[in-house]
């Protein structure tokens, strides 16, 4: 089945930096990859997500990459704030088309 | 606020008893999900209804089933409770029953057993 890999499992930066997540997925039949943030005690936010049609989407300083070939996709962010700390999760839908699979999560933690 | 609820916020029972855990969908979804998130195995998917069928079955245990109901909330009960089914259990829905929709995710019931 499928299965998606994420890293790094944590991530520290400054204030304004760039914050960078990777997971990579096994199942070329993949076409649907979200990401989540999930605060404290919160239930997983859709902030974006891609399709396999297209290669890159942004939202104000959230960003997504998608490269179908090497089967991998990207978040960033830029211009961290202390409110972007939080748990990330990436996923992929599998094969049959009807669950998401999800990656372990990044814990980001912006500093001030 | 996502539009999906989710009660009990938090459940505490002991091991061999049975809970209910409640979820209403967003206004106009048609597909509810039910995922299980614990420290070791991260999100799971468990079990998925589209407009009161069951549609996919993920790593959900014989212990454990599933309904939605003609007005789509759902329910998952879950019986004779171990202490490692101790976890946040979150129903997430979308629209259309295909994954390639998007999913939001409820509050999550935080179930602890004892």
């Amino acid at each position: 089945g499928e299965n998606v890999e994420q890293h790094p499992s944590t991530l520290s930066v400054q204030e304004g930096d760039s914050a960078v997540i990777k997971c990579t997925y096994s199942d070329s039949a993949s076409n649907y990859f979200p990401w989540y943030k999930q605060e404290l005690g919160k239930g997983p936010q859709l902030i974006i997500d891609i399709r396999s049609n297209v290669g890159e989407k942004k939202d104000q300083r959230i960003a997504v990459t998608l490269n179908k070939t090497a089967k991998h996709f990207s978040l960033h962010i830029t211009e961290t704030q202390p409110e972007d700390s939080a748990v990330y999760f990436c996923a992929a839908n599998d094969q049959a088309g009807t669950a998401l699979i999800f990656g372990k999560g990044t814990t980001l933690s912006v500093s001030s | 606020d996502s539009g999906v609820t989710q009660t009990p916020k938090h459940l505490i029972t002991a091991t061999g008893q049975r809970v209910t855990l409640r979820c209403s969908p967003r206004s106009g979804d048609l597909s509810v999900y039910w995922y299980q998130q614990s420290l070791d195995q991260g999100l799971q998917f468990l079990i998925q209804y589209y407009n009161g069928e069951e549609r996919a079955k993920g790593n959900i245990l014989e212990r454990f089933s599933a309904q939605q109901f003609p007005d789509l909330h759902s329910e998952l009960n879950l019986s004779s409770l171990e202490l490692g089914d101790s976890a946040l259990y979150f129903c997430a829905s979308s629209v259309f029953g295909e994954s390639s929709n998007e999913q939001f995710f409820g509050p999550g019931t935080r179930l602890t057993v004892l």
